[in-house]
C-alpha cells in the first residue's frame, strides 16, 4: 500500500517556465489537497478537491491550477513559475473532509 | 483573527523524559483537532486527533488534552525516544469542512 505518492521529488525551474506536479493515492479517498510549506509559515492550502471532477480554491490559489480527472490523481500546475513559488509542496488525501490527512513525501521546487 | 499557534518554537528534552507540546487556537467554532509529526525530508504524519466533545484522548505513548475554556491543546509524549525528534504541528478543522489550519510547528529535540 503506497499511500500518497508525489512526483517529482525535486525540481528547479527558471522564472516563466511551467510544470505539473503529480499526486496519486491508492486509498480510494474522496478528498485531496495541495499544500505549500514555507519556513515559519506552516502549511497553507492551495487547492483542494472533494471528488473526481471537482476542484476548489484554498487559501493561496493564485498562480496555480489543478485538475482531478481521475479519483486517484490530483495534479497541480504552475503556468508561469515565479521565485515566490519556491517552496515545498505537499499533497494529501482523506476519507472524510475533516478527517486526518495522509500526506505525500513532498516536492521541493526552486524557481530561479 | 483565527489562528492556530504554538507557545514554543523548539523543545529539548532528555531521552526517557516526558514531552509536552502546547498549542493555542482562537476559533471556538473549531470542532476537530489533530496533531501531526513531520520528520526531516518527509511529509507530516497523523499522530492523534480529538473532537471538541472530548477533553482527553490517549494513544500509544501519546495523549492529547483539549481545554476548550482557554482554547488550548497539548500533546504529551511519554518516555520520549530519539525517534520522536521531529517537528510537531497542531491543526484545527473549522466547522463545515475543508479549511484546516495548521500551526507553524514546534521542533522537538531529544537528547541522548
Amino acid at each position: 500500500n503506497a499511500g500518497v505518492t508525489q512526483t517529482p521529488k525535486f525540481r528547479v525551474l527558471k522564472t516563466g517556465q511551467s510544470m505539473t506536479l503529480l499526486c496519486a493515492q491508492d486509498m480510494n479517498h474522496e478528498y485531496m489537497y495541495w499544500y505549500r510549506q514555507d519556513p515559519g509559515m506552516g502549511l497553507r492550502l492551495i487547492h483542494y478537491s472533494v471528488g473526481e471532477g471537482t476542484t476548489a480554491k484554498g487559501e493561496v490559489p493564485d498562480g496555480y491550477n489543478v485538475s482531478r480527472l481521475k479519483k486517484q490523481n490530483f495534479l497541480l500546475g504552475l503556468e508561469s513559475a515565479a521565485p515566490s513559488q519556491t517552496s515545498v509542496y505537499f499533497c494529501a488525501s482523506s476519507y472524510y473532509p475533516t478527517g486526518g490527512y495522509t500526506f505525500g513525501s513532498g516536492t521541493r521546487l526552486t524557481v530561479v | 483573527g483565527e489562528s492556530v499557534g504554538l507557545h514554543l518554537p523548539t523543545l529539548s528534552v532528555q531521552e526517557g523524559d516526558n514531552s509536552i507540546i502546547n498549542c493555542a487556537y482562537s476559533n471556538s467554532a473549531s470542532d476537530y483537532f489533530i496533531w501531526y509529526k513531520q520528520e526531516s525530508g518527509k511529509g507530516p504524519q497523523f499522530i492523534i486527533d480529538i473532537r471538541s466533545n472530548m477533553d482527553k484522548r490517549q494513544g500509544q505513548r501519546v495523549t492529547v488534552l483539549l481545554n476548550k475554556t482557554v482554547k488550548h491543546l497539548s500533546l504529551q509524549i511519554a518516555a520520549t525516544q530519539p525517534g520522536d525528534s521531529a517537528v510537531y504541528f497542531c491543526a484545527e478543522n473549522q466547522t463545515g469542512g475543508f479549511k484546516t489550519i495548521f500551526g507553524a510547528g514546534t521542533r522537538l529535540f531529544v537528547k541522548a
